[in-house]
């Protein structure tokens, strides 16, 4: 089972430049999220989505985006890239069933800004 | 806001004995309570879990407990193994079904 998909793996940027990070799951999943994590700061809340066609908010949305066209795929876009959003991102799906407290994370994309 | 947050950021502990993560919570709505494991590279794993109305939970070589009086989780490890080494957090659901939130971690390293 391949569970959460991210791609790709690490990724340079250059400041002004858009991109998007992919994210699928293979487990019918309907909650899907965007991490951003830190070093010292834990993993925070970029954007979620509740089933397709729906999202929301999380705590740290400036300069991104995301839309859930189908169950397995969550792309989070990068409008203009800014050095504050070198990070490690996370993408994350988890079930109804499990009351979203078991949460299933991708291998993560290392993003730096020049 | 509300945040969740932990006593030490890193652990140290000898192989084989038992290991305590400790970890503070500040927003009582909140319904579970879940940590998570992270090992160097990899996204987070879950570990386990506990709803707001448990006291305790087991589950293999972990044990979870929850004190609502002073707003305290802890996991409990036991026997540790080299294999234990990793960042661990604590994180509690809220608003419904749709938001974690993560405390910043605590580094075990499990000494051979």
């Amino acid at each position: 089972n391949a569970g959460v998909t991210q791609t790709p793996k690490f990724q340079v940027l250059k400041t002004g430049q858009s991109m998007t990070l992919q994210c699928a799951q293979d487990m019918n999943h309907e909650y899907m999220s965007w991490y951003r994590q830190d070093p010292g700061m834990g993993l925070r809340l970029i954007h979620y989505s509740v089933g397709a066609g729906i999202t929301d908010q999380g705590e740290v949305p400036n300069g991104y985006n995301v839309s859930r066209s189908t169950t397995e795929d969550f792309p989070l876009r990068l409008l203009s890239a800014a050095p504050s959003q070198t990070s490690v991102y996370f993408c994350a799906s988890s079930s109804w069933e499990r009351m979203n407290t078991e949460a299933f994370f991708g291998q993560g994309t290392r993003l730096t800004v020049v | 806001g509300e945040s969740v947050g932990l006593h030490l950021p890193t652990l140290s502990v000898q192989e084989g004995d038992n290991s305590i993560i400790n970890c503070a919570y500040s927003n009582s709505a909140s319904d579970y309570f879940i940590w998570y494991k992270q090992e160097s590279g990899k996204g987070p794993q879950f570990i386990i879990d506990i709803r707001s109305n448990m006291d305790k939970r087991q589950g293999q070589r972990v044990t979870v407990l929850l004190n609502k009086t002073v707003k305290h989780l802890s996991l409990q490890i036991a026997a540790t193994q080299p294999g234990d080494s990793a960042v661990y957090f604590c994180a509690e659901k809220t608003g419904g079904n749709e938001k974690l939130t993560f405390g910043t971690g605590t580094r075990l390293t499990i000494i051979p």
